[in-house]
């Protein structure tokens, strides 16, 4: 089974609208960290936020958001208020077991492409 | 320089060649990872370096080695490459195996 599934292949949203990028994960362990990274044309991978499993609260970093549900096994992204620069790729990423011990295993991406 | 630098951004060698990639992190990392990205593919890990030990070798072929020296600085030597061996490569650091992971531009390697 794929530990990281990202079933949109592509998303499009007009600029000033809110977007959620979806992404399930699969793991046994109680103890993991979930990550989104955007990849822009240029291809150089950029970190946007992370959640850890015990976090009690949903992250926040600016105009992106995590919507954590834990039951469900998902972690999708909220941008909000989209503009143009957030054209990109977006993986999401989780790290099974605390951290010190495991790599990251990535998503294959969902392309964003955000209208004016 | 900031962040994680990578040499050269573009390169196109032949299969008889033998060329280095060069990662340079100026964050204070400990940990270190060279991961190759072929069009439609996801991610691949290839390699992880913690504390300049290596701690996975994901079933890399051969022709590719890595070297890291110190912890600021990893390597990816290329040696009779296959033209499937074309793919973005891309370095990145981290403050330990597991916390996120800060990425270099990447360099774009075509194999002729």
């Amino acid at each position: 089974a794929q530990k990281i599934t990202q079933t949109q292949p592509g998303m499009f949203v007009q600029e000033k609208e809110a977007v959620t990028l979806d992404c399930t994960y699969d793991t046994s362990d109680p103890s993991y960290g979930l990550f989104w990274y955007k990849q822009p044309s240029s291809g150089e991978m950029i970190f946007l936020i992370y959640q850890g499993s015990y976090d009690q609260q949903n992250a926040t970093e600016g105009r992106y958001s995590l919507n954590f549900q834990k039951a469900r096994k998902s972690a999708n992204l909220v941008i909000s208020a989209s503009q143009l620069g957030d054209s990109a790729m977006y993986f999401c990423a989780m790290r099974e077991g605390r951290a010190g011990y495991s790599t990251l295993t990535f998503g294959k991406g969902t392309m964003l492409l955000v209208s004016p | 320089e900031t962040g994680v630098t990578q040499t050269p951004r573009h390169l196109v060698m032949g299969m008889t060649n033998k060329k280095s990639l060069k990662c340079e992190q100026h964050l204070g990392h400990n940990a270190m990872y060279w991961y190759k990205q072929s069009a439609k593919k996801p991610l691949e890990l290839m390699f992880v370096y913690s504390l300049e030990e290596r701690v996975e070798n994901n079933s890399v072929p051969s022709r590719f080695s890595p070297e890291c020296p110190n912890s600021s600085h990893l390597f990816l030597h290329l040696h009779t490459l296959q033209p499937e061996d074309s793919a973005l490569y891309l370095c990145a650091s981290s403050q330990a195996i597991g916390y996120e992971q800060y990425f270099g531009p990447g360099t774009r390697l075509t194999v002729t």
